[in-house]
């Protein structure tokens, strides 16, 4: 069975900077996804991230980024210029692509962001 | 597209109490999630839908509980007899699956036992 790890439970950055979520994961599979979600207080679940494990290029996406180290099974996230609207959440989430592509998530990270 | 609905957003109930939830998916997914996410944990996998099969199940969901999508439209999930330890935030996503197998989500229902 695949387990996702985020071993930060809080995080806090000021406004404007930067800030990276870490993820590792356990699998013997080849072909997978790999998700950043966000969910913030009292509010829905929205993707923020893909990424293909096939692709060796790290997925962007406009100030968020990752860094996807397949070897090492290590999936984190970056924000740049933190925004207060990004106060939330975070939860990593892998997906193999056979038998339905059910999500198996992390713990979560919660992050503030301190103007 | 207005986005995966469910409804109720909340729900108490006393325990022994039977309850059900229904899930409106993206009008095009053909696929339909249920988790279970409970406070300050990460959402669980419960069931999976593609149309109207039930593909998957966890092992999470027992004998008290059942899903269905009739028609591969919208979904219920109904837990009878429910037991404290059934309160939690029930989510709901959606997805078309390839090329990008991406999953949206709804405001989940709250569900509280007394």
């Amino acid at each position: 069975a695949q387990t996702v790890t985020q071993s930060q439970p809080e995080m806090s950055v000021q406004e404007a900077e930067t800030v990276t979520l870490s993820c590792t994961y356990d699998t013997s599979e080849n072909n997978y996804y790999l998700f950043w979600y966000k969910q913030p207080p009292s509010r829905q679940m929205i993707l923020v991230i893909r990424q293909e494990a096939y692709k060796q290029q790290n997925a962007t996406e406009n100030r968020f980024s990752v860094n996807f180290q397949k070897a090492a099974k290590s999936f984190s996230l970056k924000i740049s210029d933190s925004q207060l609207g990004d106060t939330a959440m975070y939860f990593c989430a892998f997906m193999k692509l056979l038998y339905g592509n059910k999500l198996v998530f992390g713990a979560g990270t919660i992050l503030r962001v301190k103007s | 597209d207005t986005g995966v609905s469910q409804n109720p957003r909340h729900k108490i109930t006393k325990r022994g109490q039977n309850v059900t939830f229904r899930c409106d998916p993206i009008s095009e997914h053909n696929r339909l999630y249920w988790y279970r996410q409970t406070l300050g944990q990460g959402p669980e996998f419960l069931t999976y839908f593609q149309n109207e099969a039930q593909l998957e199940k966890s092992r999470l969901l027992s004998d008290r509980f059942s899903a269905e999508r009739p028609k591969g439209s919208f979904s219920t999930l109904e837990i009878q007899r429910t037991e404290q330890g059934d309160s939690a935030m029930y989510l709901c996503a959606s997805s078309i699956g390839t090329p990008y197998y991406e999953q949206y989500f709804g405001p989940g229902t709250r569900l509280t036992v007394t």
